[in-house]
């Protein structure tokens, strides 16, 4: 059983348009993230939820909207796509005791 | 507030050599911390974490951790690399109660030489 799944694991679009990943954790916890991982590996949150409700937003362009239907599901709707977007976006849940992640999303804009 | 230094982007070890990644903290409460691994082209597995307790910690793969808090550190060492261990490894921050933000390092390159 994956612990907590994203897909698409590869999303190539071009400029401008509207894009989704969505995540799903089947571990019960309380607080998902959103992560992403630029060409030198680093790793920035993007957005957390705890319990469906928006904790952590980190400066990211409004273009980006999280969307958390229940608590296992943490999807990120991404409008309008610019060519700064490409990166690797991971989902992560958490309960206190460490982050699991998901296989991540190669999103590539061209 | 939190965060986390990787010192060296990029480490390079012999393969049977002693493998040692450094990793400092800085948190205004007190701290959960992490060490992940990154394999080429796939997610973040939890190598270890320390929470409280024991502060040395062992994970999979033969890779251990000590929290120092005199020295705000967390280092991740493993006596005998292997090949198999080249990966990028990062280092993380849960600042314990409030909102478990995870706050990553930068990551250090490990290259293992045959």
């Amino acid at each position: 059983d994956t612990a907590v799944s994203q897909t698409p694991k590869y999303l190539v679009t071009q400029m401008g348009n509207d894009k989704s990943i969505k995540c799903e954790q089947n571990l019960g916890h309380d607080t998902m993230y959103w992560y992403k991982q630029d060409s030198k590996k680093f790793l920035k949150i993007m957005f957390s939820y705890n319990n469906k409700e928006l904790i952590i937003n980190e400066t990211v362009p409004n273009r980006f909207s999280p969307k958390s239907p229940d608590k296992a599901h943490l999807n990120l709707h991404i409008n309008s796509l610019e060519l700064g977007d490409s990166a690797v976006y991971f989902c992560a849940s958490s309960q206190g005791e460490g982050a699991f992640f998901g296989q991540g999303t190669r999103l590539t804009v061209v | 507030a939190q965060s986390v230094t990787q010192l060296g982007s990029h480490v390079s070890v012999s393969e049977g050599a002693l493998v040692l990644l450094r990793c400092n903290y800085s948190s205004s409460v007190p701290p959960y911390l992490f060490w992940y691994v990154q394999y080429p082209n796939q997610g973040l597995q939890l190598l270890l974490k320390y929470t409280t307790g024991a502060t040395l910690v062992k994970g999979i793969n033969g890779f251990e951790a000590e929290f120092k808090k005199s020295e705000t550190s967390f280092h991740l060492t493993k006596p005998s690399a292997h090949m198999s261990d080249a990966a990028e490894y990062f280092c993380a921050v849960i600042s314990s109660g409030g909102y478990q933000k995870v706050t990553f390092g930068t990551g250090t390159k490990l290259q293992v030489i045959p």
